[in-house]
Order: C-alpha cells, then sequence, then structure tokens
C-alpha cells in the first residue's frame, strides 16, 4: 500500500511568512496526526483528527497554528505568521486503529525559519 | 499522562542481539505499550506493540514484565540499519513520544 504522503519535502522562509504544508494519509485510515519534532527532540503532537473532525488540539498553538482535513482526506497545516522557534520537521501520521495497528508515519517536512 | 523512561544511548555490535529497556511504573491497565524506531531523515517507524503478553513479528520481540511496569525490545541480530532513535510509548488514546534511545550498531 502507498504510504503517507507528505509536502513539501523542505521549506526556509522568513520570520513572519506563512507556510503551509500538506498530507496525504493512507486510504482508509479515518485517523490522521499532526506532529511537530524539534532538532534532537521526540515528535510532539500538534492535533489529531478523526475523519474530518478535531479529537484533540490541545498542544496546537491555536494564535499562529491551524489546521484542517476537509472530507476527512488529506489535511492542511498551516502557519501564520512564522517565529524562528517553528523551524522543525512537522510529521503527518495516519492510522486505521492505533490502538490494534500503530500509525504509519510521513517523511515529513523540514521547515526553516530565518 | 503516563510515562516511559529510557536509557539515553545504547550501542551494540552487529550481528549481536540487542534489549532496549523501558520503564512504566504508572502504565495503566488500558495502556498498550508501543515501539517505534526513526532512523535519520524519516519519520518514525512502526516496530511492535502489545499489551500484556509477549509479542513477535519480523522486525522484533517484545518482552513484557509479569506487573507489565516494563518491558525490553529485542532485537535478535542487530544490522547497521538498525542503527536508530528507539521510542517507547504508553498507548491510550493519543501516541506521546520522549526523548527515546538512540542505538548505535558497530561493525
Amino acid at each position: 500500500e502507498a504510504g503517507v504522503a507528505q509536502s513539501p519535502r523542505y521549506k526556509i522562509i522568513e520570520k513572519r511568512q506563512s507556510v503551509a504544508f500538506w498530507c496525504n494519509p493512507i486510504s482508509g485510515h479515518a485517523t490522521l496526526y499532526w506532529y511537530q519534532q524539534i532538532l534532537g527532540q521526540g515528535p510532539k503532537l500538534l492535533i489529531q483528527f478523526q475523519n474530518n473532525g478535531v479529537v484533540d488540539d490541545s498542544q496546537l498553538p491555536k494564535d499562529r497554528f491551524s489546521a484542517e482535513r476537509l472530507k476527512g482526506v488529506d489535511s492542511t497545516l498551516k502557519i501564520q505568521p512564522a517565529k524562528l522557534e517553528d523551524s522543525a520537521v512537522y510529521l503527518c501520521a495516519s492510522s486505521l486503529g492505533p490502538r490494534l495497528y500503530g500509525y504509519t508515519f510521513g517523511s515529513g517536512t523540514r521547515l526553516t525559519v530565518v | 499522562d503516563a510515562k516511559t523512561t529510557q536509557p539515553n544511548s545504547m550501542e551494540s555490535n552487529e550481528e549481536e542481539p540487542v534489549h532496549l529497556p523501558c520503564n512504566h511504573s504508572t502504565i495503566s491497565g488500558t495502556d498498550y505499550i508501543h515501539w517505534y524506531r526513526q532512523l535519520p531523515s524519516q519519520g518514525p517507524e512502526y516496530v511492535i506493540h502489545g499489551l500484556t503478553s509477549n509479542v513477535n513479528n519480523r522486525m522484533a520481540s517484545l518482552a513484557i514484565a509479569e506487573d507489565r511496569k516494563s518491558s525490553t525490545l529485542i532485537l535478535h541480530r542487530a544490522t547497521l540499519r538498525d542503527a536508530a532513535v528507539y521510542y517507547c510509548i504508553l498507548y491510550n488514546n493519543d501516541m506521546r513520544f520522549g526523548a527515546g534511545t538512540r542505538l548505535t550498531v558497530k561493525p
């Protein structure tokens, strides 16, 4: 089966600019997650979707970050405006049923804010 | 939230078994124990998971203590491609990663 697709692979922007990341999960996976991974740290959950509804966004900095999952398939994560500390890898994951099947991660988007 | 404790780093020789420990003394009865690994410049990769019984798959084995307060990921013959950061995670409605164990495999 095809994996979780993410784009772009790399992005460099200046602070205060906006940026968007795209994720296409594995077909049939109802649950989708966005994680932020700062260099040297483990991934940090930003938001969890079940179909097109938000299950948990408690760690999403809502003043600048937003995410949506239209039609319960693809998802986009947006940062507006970006700060230097947003430099990180943004990972998307999907799952058929995380308790029994675990997550499948994409390769991520590496964001550098200068 | 339940937490896990792992050594920061471990070393192994190629073709030898590796035992990666994880302590989770505050585990609840409904927490699943998941292991993921992350190779350089890649997203985390599922390795194995279990609830109470030991588990085996093509990648590894998972040994779970009888009281479930600790577990061990076993790589039966380490290869250079197994060099990665290994994460032990307690799953109960969400997956929260710690810092993991960085495994170095020496030829």
